[in-house]
C-alpha cells in the first residue's frame, strides 16, 4: 500500500536550518510528484512548493523563495525539504503530499503523518 | 493570486442531517477545486477532486459540485465520524492555496 513516513518531529533556534524527510513505499516512486504543505498551530493549511520527482524541477511559494529547498533521492525513493534561516512563525506542522500524477497542478491523494518542527530560542 | 473564501467557518449538526460548504473562487478556475477532511492531530484525506470526482474509498454520502468560482461540498446523513474540519483546494494557478477551512461538529 502507498505510505509516506516522515522524519520526527524538531526543534531549532532562529537562524537555523531545518531538514524535513519523507520516504515513500507502494509505488513507483517517479511517477508522481510531491508537495510539501504546513499547518500553523491551530491554523489552516499552506502550500509550499512543489518537486517533479522525475525530473528535479520545483515550484516553490514566493513568501519562501530563498529559504526553502526541495530536493529528492530516487535510489531511496525519499522527498526531502528544507528550510533555512528559521524563524518563530516557521513553527508548524509539515506535511508531505503525493499528486495524482506528475503534474504539480493535481490534488494529494496520500500525506505523511507530519512533522513538528518547533522554532524556539 | 486566486483568493478561496469557505463558508461556514463553522456548524454544529446532529446526526443524520445534510450539510452543505461552499467555496467561493476569487477568478475561475474551472474544475480545478479539491476537497480534504482533517480530523484533530491527523493529516488531511482527499475525499472529492476535480470539483466533483469522488476519491477512491470515499463514503458516498461525500458529493461535489460546480464550476468556475463556485463549487460545494456536500455530506448526506451525517455520521458522527464526519466531524473534522474541511478545507477546499485549488490547482487551477500558483500559488496553490487553501480555503481557510469550515468546521463540523456533531451535536
Amino acid at each position: 500500500q502507498v505510505q509516506l513516513v516522515q522524519s520526527g518531529a524538531e526543534v531549532k533556534k532562529p537562524g537555523a536550518s531545518v531538514r524535513v524527510s519523507c520516504k515513500a513505499s507502494g509505488y513507483t516512486f517517479t511517477s508522481y510528484g510531491v508537495s510539501w504543505v504546513r499547518q500553523a498551530p491551530g491554523q489552516g493549511l499552506e502550500w509550499m512548493g512543489w518537486i517533479n520527482v522525475y525530473t528535479g524541477d520545483t515550484n516553490y511559494v514566493q513568501n519562501l523563495q530563498g529559504r526553502v529547498s526541495m530536493t529528492i533521492d530516487t535510489s531511496t525513493s525519499t522527498a526531502y525539504m528544507e528550510l533555512r534561516n528559521l524563524r518563530s512563525d516557521d513553527t508548524a506542522v509539515y506535511f508531505c503530499a503525493r499528486g495524482v500524477d506528475t503534474s504539480g497542478w493535481a490534488p494529494w491523494d496520500y500525506w505523511g503523518q507530519g512533522t513538528l518542527v518547533t522554532v524556539s530560542s | 493570486e486566486i483568493v478561496l473564501i469557505q463558508s461556514p467557518d463553522f456548524q454544529s449538526v446532529t446526526p443524520k442531517e445534510t450539510i452543505t460548504i461552499t467555496c467561493r473562487a476569487s477568478q475561475p478556475i474551472g474544475s480545478s477545486l479539491h476537497w480534504y477532511q482533517q480530523k484533530p492531530d491527523q493529516s488531511p484525506k482527499l475525499l472529492i477532486k476535480y470539483a466533483s470526482q469522488s476519491f477512491s474509498g470515499v463514503p458516498s454520502r461525500f458529493s461535489g459540485s460546480g464550476s468556475g468560482t463556485d463549487f460545494t461540498l456536500t455530506i448526506n446523513s451525517l455520521e458522527a465520524e464526519d466531524a473534522a474540519t474541511y478545507y477546499c483546494h485549488q490547482s487551477n494557478s500558483v500559488p496553490l492555496n487553501f480555503g481557510g477551512g469550515s468546521k463540523v461538529e456533531i451535536k
